[in-house]
């Protein structure tokens, strides 16, 4: 059983470049979530997703798009990177939104130059 | 939506000695508040978590108080050890469905 999964570990983009971070979760979680963590800032929250084909704005969703195409798989994409997008991004799922269960992908390291 | 603030943004205290940190939540339909401890280059652990209908819980040396009238949250470690020094995020779930609101977090530091 492995929870959580995040691909690339780790990304060096140049100012311009696009990619997807991929989360994969194999708990039949409903609602998954992306963070991106910055020094003094805690983890914010970029979109989350309450159901396969649904999609919702975080707190910092400007510059990414999400799509949660099938239920098990949320990606998050940058259409064209900028420094300010350096952050450690991680992924979250959880059973619901109200209570316990949720559990964290390892975490993506996003350089861009 | 939800906010949360946390203090100290550092605390430093010795071996041995209790540590106490403080969060504050905005929205009162908030009903579920964990504490994460995160390692460096690590994903955050949960540590302990408290439901709005419960005042306080423990797990060994480390508990957690709710006084939801006044909207304040606490963890509290005792007899603190190296292994104790961390950054610990404090959480709450609000009333919509977006998951976790984060505070900013606390550097946790064990002196020898």
């Amino acid at each position: 059983n492995a929870g959580v999964t995040q691909t690339p570990k780790f990304r060096v983009l140049k100012t311009g470049q696009s990619m997807t971070l991929l989360c994969a979760q194999d708990m039949n979680h409903e609602y998954m979530y992306w963070y991106r963590q910055d020094p003094g800032m805690g983890l914010r929250l970029i979109h989350y997703s309450v159901g396969e084909g649904t999609t919702a704005k975080g707190e910092v969703p400007d510059g990414y798009n999400v799509s949660r195409l099938k239920k098990q798989n949320f990606l998050l994409g940058l259409e064209s990177a900028a420094p300010s997008q350096t952050s450690v991004y991680f992924c979250a799922s959880s059973p619901t939104w109200t209570e316990s269960g949720y559990t964290f992908g390892s975490g993506t390291r996003l350089t861009v130059v | 939506g939800e906010n949360v603030e946390q203090h100290p943004s550092t605390l430093s205290v010795q071996e041995g000695d209790s540590a106490v940190i403080k969060c504050t939540y905005s929205d009162s339909a908030s009903n579920y508040f964990p504490w994460y401890k995160q390692e460096l280059g690590k994903r955050p652990q949960l540590i302990i978590d408290i439901r709005s209908n419960v005042g306080e819980k423990k797990d060994q040396r480390i508990a957690v108080t709710l006084n939801k009238t006044a909207k304040h949250f606490s963890l509290h470690i005792t007899e603190t050890q190296p292994e104790d020094s961390a950054v610990y995020f404090c959480a709450a779930v609000g009333g919509g469905a977006d998951g976790l609101t984060f505070g900013k977090g606390t550097h946790l530091i064990i002196q020898p």
